[in-house]
């Protein structure tokens, strides 16, 4: 299987404050790249669509001037939570598409908890 | 894009064989019934996937019947590392991994 690496596993950040999160395609080239937010207990949810060169595609009631998403290379797509509150404490973790019709590859994860 | 139904949780114990099933009534020609596993704080991983019948691979099996109105994924002698929620989804074919999870099977396997 292919490899994505998510970066950092682990983030505690002040509210008001901005943090970003990178995900690497190690070993393939992604030309698209998926972001998810996952409260405990609960499922997946799907937040954008990152596709390198072009701008994000947000899923409805997701803010884009929040969560900054840049897809500026085939291998890295980074999400930026801007002016961070305690309610955007979650799980967030990416995906990256190789292409075809193959299954899905997704990064460990991304534990943000805002204080 | 086509909604799944599965049990929310499930118990099983060390050495036994766990199905688990998943009704997807309106799936499509175009869609792949895929399986996903997640521990907890970890991103989900890829177990199986089908259009038809069975399949099988070195950690499970997939029985879709003929009518690929339902699934039912297998794992054969789980063990207490198994105990994971399983995420059935109905993929379209080509759809660039545009994943959309629904609740999941929280499956706990006891010693």
């Amino acid at each position: 299987g292919a490899v994505v690496s998510q970066h950092p596993s682990r983030v505690i950040c002040k509210s008001g404050t901005s943090v970003k999160i990178e995900c690497r395609s190690l070993d393939f080239q992604a030309t698209t790249m998926f972001w998810y937010r996952q409260f405990p207990k609960q499922s997946l949810m799907l937040m954008a669509t990152s596709n390198e060169g072009s701008k994000a595609t947000y899923e409805q009631g997701v803010e884009k001037d929040k969560f900054l998403i840049n897809h500026a290379s085939l291998t890295l797509s980074t999400l930026t939570v801007t002016s961070a509150h305690p309610e955007d404490s979650s799980f967030y973790i990416c995906s990256a598409y190789k292409g075809g019709n193959t299954e899905a590859f997704f990064g460990q994860g991304t534990r943000l908890t805002v204080v | 894009l086509a909604k799944t139904t599965q049990p929310i949780s499930m118990d099983s114990y060390e050495g036994q064989e766990v199905n688990i099933t998943c009704s997807h009534n309106n799936i499509a020609t175009n869609d792949y019934i895929t399986w996903y596993q997640q521990f907890p704080s970890q991103g989900p991983r890829f177990i199986i996937q089908g259009y038809k019948t069975k399949v099988t691979n070195e950690v499970a099996s997939l029985f879709i019947p003929a009518d690929r109105k339902s699934s039912t994924l297998s794992l054969p002698r789980v063990s207490l590392s198994d105990t994971a929620v399983y995420y059935c989804l109905v993929v379209p074919l080509n759809a660039g991994n545009m994943l959309t999870f629904g609740g999941g099977t929280r499956l706990m396997v006891k010693p």
